[in-house]
């Protein structure tokens, strides 16, 4: 059964930073591209950034572009989010998803980031 | 960025009838590859989103065929033939073929 599992929310302050991990199993990971989405309170769903297969290309939209680091370990079944530079309006449940933008099909159950003073 | 619009935002339907949400695109979305990367989400109450639909009218294994997918260009639909009470929660269209993806803000589906 594939499984992915979120952990390393919490609440930080502006400017501060995070980092966020994804627990993978049930699948082989190292075939897929990974991706983070988020979704910010009363707002809709954002993608954040994918991740190919191998782990060295990734990919980030606009608003997190410098500031957050996505990686990938094969070998652990693992990926990643670093956060820096928070701002307020990084606050969302963040979600680990297995595939790209063409094949996305899996989620995770999301952790929760609070930016906030 | 694409922008995905849904509707409509609620949709109160009866056991056994039929249900159809809308999702329109403001780009065509045939990816130059020639496929149409436009999927639907299913979100039930307390879970994670599953997908249902993939490439426009790909049902996902696992997904009774109450579900289907249609459209073209810039306008897709998912309609439920029957609605059963599992049905219910939140419905996400989310395009894949330009960067980046985006989503359509979603349609609750209650019964009534």
């Amino acid at each position: 059964e594939v499984q992915l599992v979120e952990s390393g929310g919490g609440l930080v302050q502006p400017g501060g930073s995070l980092r966020l991990s994804c627990a993978a199993s049930g699948f082989t990971f190292s075939n897929f591209l990974m991706t983070w989405v988020r979704r910010a309170p009363g707002k809709g769903l954002e993608w954040v950034a994918t991740v190919n297969q191998g782990g060295s290309e990734v990919y980030y939209v606009d608003s997190v572009k410098g500031r957050f680091t996505m990686s990938k370990d094969n070998a652990k079944n693992s990926l990643s989010l670093q956060l820096n530079s928070l701002r307020v309006e990084d606050t969302a449940v963040y979600f680990c998803l297995r595939g790209g933008a063409h094949e996305v099909d899996r989620w995770g159950q999301g952790t929760l980031v609070t930016v906030s003073s | 960025d694409v922008v995905m619009t849904q509707s409509p935002l609620s949709l109160p339907v009866t056991l056994g009838q039929p249900a159809s949400i809308s999702c329109r695109s403001s780009q065509g979305l045939v990816h130059s590859d020639g496929n149409t990367y436009l999927k639907w989400f299913h979100q039930r109450p307390g879970q994670s989103p599953r997908r249902l639909i993939y490439q426009v009218s790909n049902r996902d294994s696992g997904v009774p065929d109450r579900f289907s997918g249609s459209g073209s260009g810039t306008d897709f639909t998912l309609k439920i033939s029957r609605v059963e009470a599992e049905d219910v929660g939140v419905y996400y269209c989310m395009q894949g073929t330009h960067w980046p993806p985006t989503f359509g803000g979603g349609t609750k589906v209650e019964i009534k």
